[in-house]
Order: C-alpha cells, then sequence, then structure tokens
C-alpha cells in the first residue's frame, strides 16, 4: 500500500534562517507530488506541484522553492525565513491519472520567530 | 478554475443527519466534484467525488444536482469525530490540473 511520509511535525525556527521540509511517498512510482500551506484561520493555498524529477511548477511567487531530487522525493526550502512563512505546510501525492484524488501527509507546523 | 460557495460554518446534533450545501454554478462538464474533510492539526482527507450521478460510500453520499450546478454532502448520522471542515472540490479530469481549495464549511457536532 501507498503510504506519504512528512517531518518533521513541529518546527519552531528565527526569521532569517534557512528551512527544509521533507516529504516522501512509498510503495508507488512517478506520482504528482504537492505543497500546500494553511496560515492560521485560513484555507490551504497551492504553493508548488510536480509531475515528474526536476519538474516543479509554482503557483504564487513567494520566499520558497521546491525540488524533486528523486521520484518519490519532495523538498520545501527557503534560504531565509519570514514571519509570514509561519503556517501550516501539507505535502500531497496523487497517481498521474485522471480524476484520482489526494492523499495528504500529517503537515509540519512552522513557527517562525 | 471553476469556483464552489460553501457556508463558512454549520451545526449538527448528533446522530442527526447533516447536508452540506455547494454551489459550483460555473462548473463545466469535464469537472469532477470532490469532497475533502479536515480535522483539526492534521491533513485534509478524501470523502467522496462523483460526476454526474449520486455517489455513496462508507463515510457519505453526495447528491448532485441535474444540472450540476450544485451538489450536496450528506452524513447520513453525524458523530463527534465528524466535526471538521469540509472542503468541495472542482477538478477538472485533465491530468495537469490541480485542486484548489476554498476556506471550506465548518461543521460543528453537538453532543
Amino acid at each position: 500500500s501507498q503510504t506519504i511520509h512528512q517531518w518533521p511535525a513541529t518546527l519552531v525556527q528565527p526569521v532569517g534562517s534557512p528551512l527544509s521540509l521533507e516529504c516522501t511517498v512509498e510503495g508507488t512510482s512517478n506520482p504528482n507530488l504537492y505543497w500546500y500551506r494553511q496560515a492560521a484561520g485560513r484555507g490551504l493555498q497551492l504553493l508548488f506541484y510536480s509531475v515528474g524529477i526536476g519538474q516543479i511548477s509554482s503557483e504564487v511567487p513567494q520566499n520558497l522553492s521546491a525540488s524533486r531530487p528523486q521520484d518519490r522525493q519532495f523538498i520545501l526550502s527557503s534560504k531565509k525565513l519570514l514571519l509570514s512563512d509561519s503556517g501550516f505546510y501539507l505535502c500531497a501525492w496523487r497517481p498521474g491519472q485522471l480524476s484520482y484524488g489526494y492523499t495528504f501527509g500529517s503537515g509540519t507546523r512552522l513557527t517562525v520567530v | 478554475d471553476a469556483k464552489t460557495t460553501q457556508p463558512n460554518s454549520m451545526e449538527s446534533n448528533e446522530e442527526e443527519p447533516v447536508h452540506l450545501p455547494c454551489n459550483h454554478s460555473t462548473i463545466s462538464g469535464t469537472d469532477y466534484i470532490h469532497w475533502y474533510r479536515q480535522l483539526p492539526s492534521q491533513g485534509p482527507e478524501y470523502v467522496i467525488h462523483g460526476l454526474t450521478s449520486n455517489v455513496n460510500n462508507r463515510m457519505a453520499s453526495l447528491a448532485i444536482a441535474e444540472d450540476r450546478k450544485s451538489s450536496t454532502l450528506i452524513l447520513h448520522r453525524a458523530t463527534l469525530r465528524d466535526a471538521a471542515v469540509y472542503y468541495c472540490i472542482l477538478r477538472d479530469r485533465g491530468v495537469g490540473n490541480q485542486f484548489y481549495f476554498g476556506t471550506g464549511t465548518s461543521l460543528t457536532v453537538i453532543p
């Protein structure tokens, strides 16, 4: 069966520090991968998605970047965090097919102080 | 992307049915209707999806209007564990199309 792993669960980082959040999927190949962010009391905002290794699409200009170095690995990064980067970050995957739904990871709660 | 409109919040008594509405008047013929829910401090989880016909699964039922401009998620007997934010999302069945979440409906279940 397919599983998605996301870590860490919580993170407190100072302003200006770097960030690296990792997401991996097991039990499938060539998944579509996604990063979402949810600010406090808000809906989910799509940040990045990837349909293959090295293929990244950015939805919103921002202080963050994403990379996909391996088929089932998706990384969210920042060189210098801002206070506004605080939020709940969620990784998700789906098969690269038609109407299948998403499976989300358990999320990382990031607080920038 | 076609947008959806949902009430911000709803309440239901425990063990009673809940009907969560969603309007999507600009839906296209190839848009699937998906429902997800998000429990506090967790990632969203899939509930149900459909295209034209009503759908049933172990979690819920999805009633789709004949003109497809609205749909209703039906929880047959609400439990305290059903308290969550419910998102109604349209997604074109094309491979490159993504999910865009709105703010959803926050469901409170009253014991």
